[in-house]
């Protein structure tokens, strides 16, 4: 199974404030997810990115949130300006090899006062 | 827009029980559809992945059905243990490339 590291696992904020969440695959992928999990709520998806273009975003994902791959191996989320509404486990997820299976990070989550 | 649904929310049963874990969606024309195991406070493993083309797949005492006409899997715990207490997602996806929709989960608590 494909390794997926993502940092910091914890981060707190305050409200207003820019966060960056790092995802590290092990192995070279090109197929990237993020995906959020507010607490008691559905693992929601934000945004996929392949060959370094998004290539589908949810209607979450709006102006605040940005993503790139800095050098080729981190992937990054951005979170511009954070709410108390964006405090949540984000996931970092890969595609694996062959037929579409996903493979999820330990998450970070992000608390905003 | 497809929806996710996984019946019951919690589950407690004693060790050694066989048990079924409902997931349903309400747009059959999915690619895929994976299990997960999610701790709390942790992130998602994932233990099987069934193609639309398959009917089960097989893991240890895992055993995980799809009838994808009727939007309906099962997830099969035989044997339960104690270490298998942890919330189980349901996702499907619509493409082999695409996002994955996930239910709430169940919380399964299996007690000594």
């Amino acid at each position: 199974e494909p390794e997926v590291t993502q940092t910091p696992s914890h981060q707190v904020t305050q409200m207003g404030q820019e966060v960056i969440l790092r995802c590290v695959p092990i192995s070279n992928h090109l197929y990237f997810y993020w995906y959020r999990q507010i607490l008691g709520q559905k693992v929601e998806f934000l945004v996929s990115f392949y060959n370094n273009e998004i290539s589908e975003k949810s209607e979450i994902f709006d102006d605040q949130f940005s993503v790139e791959r800095p050098d080729g191996s981190n992937f990054t989320l951005k979170i511009r300006s954070t709410k108390l509404e964006d405090s949540a486990m984000y996931f970092c997820a890969i595609r694996g090899q062959g037929g579409g299976e996903q493979y999820f990070g330990p998450g970070t989550r992000l608390t905003v006062t | 827009k497809q929806e996710v649904t996984q019946i019951p929310a919690a589950l407690s049963v004693p060790e050694g029980e066989n048990l079924v874990l409902n997931c349903s969606f309400t747009d059959s024309a999915i690619y895929n559809l994976q299990w997960f195991r999610q701790d709390p406070g942790k992130g998602l493993t994932s233990l099987l992945l069934i193609q639309s083309s398959q009917r089960e797949q097989t893991s240890g005492r895992l055993n995980a059905s799809l009838d994808k006409s009727s939007g309906r899997s099962t997830l099969y715990i035989a044997a339960s243990q104690p270490g298998d207490s942890a919330t189980y997602l349901c996702a499907v996806a619509a493409s082999g490339y695409s996002t994955l929709t996930f239910g709430k989960g169940t919380m399964l608590l299996v007690s000594p």
